[in-house]
């Protein structure tokens, strides 16, 4: 199973409001990543994990918190959004961070709308 | 800084051609090089990986090479078909970030 699922697919919040976006993977994997993007441009990264500990963070808004329970899980709570930050937010897995890792999987993705 | 290329932008091709896609890059330190496919809205499939020490991979109808010392990686699609249409974008891993290129986007007319 190489498989990433995110939930939900599609979010639509207003600035004030509170939400989640939540990823998941089985594949054993110690390191997950939250990715944004934009139409028709590539991902950009924002977090990593490594070993449920929060390795990098890409001078990310906080705004936007992430936050991994445990190793399977990857969540990204998001608050006072702004309509800039509407996007296609990506979560991937690999099986480490650093070095030659092997292959990184991804999610579908969440479409976030901010209104 | 990684810059990372893919030429052209876009393409379109008739059913049957082999596709051809470039992906450049400036620095040869790479642990790896990715390719992935994507669908409009969706994520990214993963299709190949090359490592550092390979020249190519496949799988399929897909070939995928890596010349390093040139800062180069084709990735060719055998007998295209509808279905390959499809943004395709090459990724390099420094360390623990990628490189993406912009992406190609692959029309392929019945």
């Amino acid at each position: 199973d190489t498989e990433v699922t995110q939930t939900p697919k599609h979010l639509v919040m207003g600035m004030t409001n509170k939400k989640s976006l939540k990823c998941e993977q089985h594949m054993g994997h110690r390191a997950m990543y939250w990715y944004k993007q934009k139409a028709k441009k590539p991902p950009e990264l924002m977090f990593v994990y490594s070993y449920e500990k929060l390795s990098i963070n890409e001078s990310v808004p906080s705004r936007f918190s992430p936050e991994c329970p445990n190793s399977s899980l990857l969540n990204l709570h998001l608050h006072a959004l702004q309509p800039e930050d509407s996007a296609l937010y990506l979560c991937a897995s690999s099986q480490d961070v650093g070095g030659n890792t092997g292959e990184l999987f991804f999610g579908e993705g969440s479409r976030l709308t901010v209104l | 800084k990684q810059e990372v290329t893919q030429i052209p932008a876009a393409l379109s091709v008739p059913e049957g051609e082999n596709l051809v896609l470039n992906c450049s890059f400036t620095d040869s330190a790479i642990y790896n090089l990715q390719w992935f496919r994507q669908d409009p809205g969706k994520g990214l499939t993963s299709l190949l990986l090359i490592q550092s020490s390979q020249r190519e991979q496949t799988s399929g109808r897909l070939n995928a090479s890596l010349d390093k010392s040139s800062g180069r990686s084709t990735l060719y699609i055998a007998a295209s078909q509808p279905g390959d249409s499809a943004t395709y974008l090459c990724a390099l891993r420094v360390d623990y970030k990628l490189s993406f290129g912009a992406g190609t986007t692959v029309t392929v007319r019945a």
